[in-house]
């Protein structure tokens, strides 16, 4: 059963707006969330992540945004470019316990930025 | 900057044949990862490595095997292909397992066609 669930399969944002992609997660021993980007034909890249001891982490046109009572997160991208367009995967991440280490992902979501 | 280099981008086989994937990381990294990306189903965990001949499953780990003789080593092992194993691979490692955003480093990705 899947741990991190990224519901929308897709998203679609004028370039300059606001890119809001979400995640929800059901495990409440997940204490850190990273999010990943990935291009076609490359591997994912690491792009942001928040401890769950925090509710907002910032880098720059990134903002991640953690709920804990709803279990769920949000990465918001502004103002969005064109070169923002990939695939955005969401992961959790359980710092005790005998799976140590391992990322929970979601199924990743495709946003597309058009001029 | 970490790199992790998956020694084949493209392959082609047949079913039934042996195939090998190998990575290969440059930082002294304990914990290598072997994930498959499948449109639609995100990125699912094969089987991942804290150590040296050190293995443990993930979540799909059938008709799959590993070996990590080296510690900047890990192979992935398809005893018979079969078409349903056509996919893209990635292998990624950490750095340890008792740091709190663990952060993965990915390779390339290695497209595995099947026939």
């Amino acid at each position: 059963d899947q741990q991190v669930k990224q519901n929308s399969p897709s998203l679609s944002v004028q370039e300059g707006r606001i890119s809001i992609l979400n995640c929800d997660y059901t495990n409440s021993m997940f204490d850190y969330f990273l999010w990943y980007k990935k291009y076609p034909a490359e591997g994912p890249t690491f792009l942001i992540s928040i401890s769950s001891i925090k509710d907002k982490n910032e880098d720059g046109r990134f903002t991640v945004f953690l709920n804990k009572s709803a279990k769920h997160l949000s990465l918001h991208i502004v103002p969005s470019q064109p070169g923002d367009s990939a695939v955005y995967f969401c992961a959790a991440l359980k710092s005790r316990g005998s799976t140590l280490g391992r990322l929970y992902f979601g199924r990743g979501t495709q946003l597309t930025v058009w001029p | 900057d970490v790199k992790v280099t998956q020694s084949s981008r493209y392959l082609v086989k047949r079913t039934g044949e042996k195939v090998f994937l190998e990575c290969v990381q440059d930082m002294d990294h304990e914990n290598m990862f072997w994930y498959r990306q499948d449109p639609g189903l995100g990125l699912r965990l094969i089987y991942f490595s804290y150590d040296v001949k050190m293995k443990e499953k993930g979540d799909i780990p059938e008709g799959y095997s590993v070996s990590r003789e080296k510690k900047e080593r890990f192979s992935l092992i398809l005893e018979s292909a079969s078409t349903n194993q056509t996919s893209m691979y990635l292998c990624a490692s950490s750095l340890d397992r008792t740091s709190g955003a663990n952060v993965l480093t990915f390779g390339a990705g290695s497209r595995l066609t099947v026939l």
